[in-house]
C-alpha cells in the first residue's frame, strides 16, 4: 500500500513569507504527527492530530500551526518565516490512537510511526 | 524532563566489525522504546521496538537491542555490520499513556561502514 506522501518535496521561501505543507497518511491511519529535523536540533516534535483534533503540541511558537481534515490528510503552516525555519519537515502517520470504531481513546499511544520523505524548506 | 541521549555522534567501522550504539533515556514513567534508521536519501523507518516482555528485542537486518531498565538504556547491537548499514540511527521513546502522540528522539548517530 502507498506510504506517507508529503508535498511539496522542496521549496524555497524568503523571510516573512508563509508556507503550507501537506501530508497524506497511509490509508486507514488516523494519527498524523509532524516533526522538524535540523542538523543542530535533531528531530523536534511539532504537533499530533487524531480525528481532526490536536492531541499534543511541541514547544514551537504560534507561527507554526496545523490541522487535520476528515479524510486524515494534514497540513501544517508556518507564517512569517525566519531563517531558522529552514529544515526538513517530516510527517508521520500511525495506526494507533483509536479503537477502530471511530472513538478517540485519550490514553492510547502512538506506537510505530511511518514517516514520509519530508518537505525540505529553505528560507532565504 | 523527558529526554533521549545518544552518546556517539559518528561511528566509523569496517565491514564485519561488531556494532553497539548507546541510548539512554530520562522519563518518569513506563516507556515504549524504538530505534529508527534513515538510509541515505530515504525516509525514516522502524528498525525495532520494545513495548514489554523480553528485554532483548530483534529487529530487521540482524539488529537487536536490549532494554535495561535499571540503567535506563536501550542499546542497539549488530554482530557484524555491512556496508549497506551505513545510515543515521535514532533512538526514541514514547511515554506510555501520557505523552500522547509524541515521540522523543535522540540526536542520532551517523554510522559509516567502510567496505
Amino acid at each position: 500500500k502507498a506510504g506517507v506522501t508529503q508535498t511539496p518535496r522542496y521549496l524555497i521561501k524568503t523571510r516573512g513569507q508563509q508556507v503550507t505543507l501537506s501530508c497524506s497518511p497511509i490509508s486507514g491511519h488516523r494519527s498524523v504527527s509532524w516533526y522538524q529535523q535540523t542538523p543542530g536540533q535533531g528531530l523536534q516534535f511539532l504537533f499530533e492530530y487524531f480525528s481532526e483534533t490536536q492531541r499534543n503540541k511541541g514547544n514551537f511558537p504560534g507561527r507554526f500551526s496545523g490541522r487535520q481534515f476528515s479524510n486524515s490528510r494534514s497540513e501544517m503552516n508556518v507564517s512569517t518565516l525566519e531563517l531558522g525555519d529552514s529544515a526538513l519537515y517530516l510527517c508521520a502517520s500511525s495506526l494507533a490512537g483509536g479503537n477502530g470504531f471511530g472513538d478517540l481513546i485519550a490514553t492510547s499511544n502512538t506506537g510505530e510511526l511511518f514517516f514520509g520523505e519530508g518537505s525540505r524548506l529553505t528560507v532565504l | 524532563a523527558q529526554s533521549v541521549s545518544q552518546h556517539n555522534h559518528h561511528v566509523i567501522l569496517s565491514e564485519a566489525a561488531s556494532l553497539e550504539l548507546g541510548c539512554n533515556y530520562s522519563y518518569g514513567g513506563t516507556v515504549n522504546l524504538f530505534w529508527y534508521v534513515q538510509y541515505p536519501g530515504q525516509h525514516l523507518q522502524l528498525l525495532l521496538k520494545y513495548f514489554s516482555g523480553d528485554p532483548l528485542v530483534k529487529g530487521i537486518k540482524g539488529f537487536e537491542a536490549e532494554f535495561i531498565k535499571s540503567k535506563f538504556s536501550f542499546n542497539l547491537r549488530k554482530p557484524s555490520v555491512q556496508w549497506s548499514d551505513t545510515a543515521e540511527y535514532f533512538c526514541a521513546l514514547e511515554g506510555r499513556g501520557s505523552t500522547l502522540g509524541r515521540l522523543y528522539f535522540g540526536r542520532g548517530t551517523q554510522l559509516t561502514v567502510w567496505p
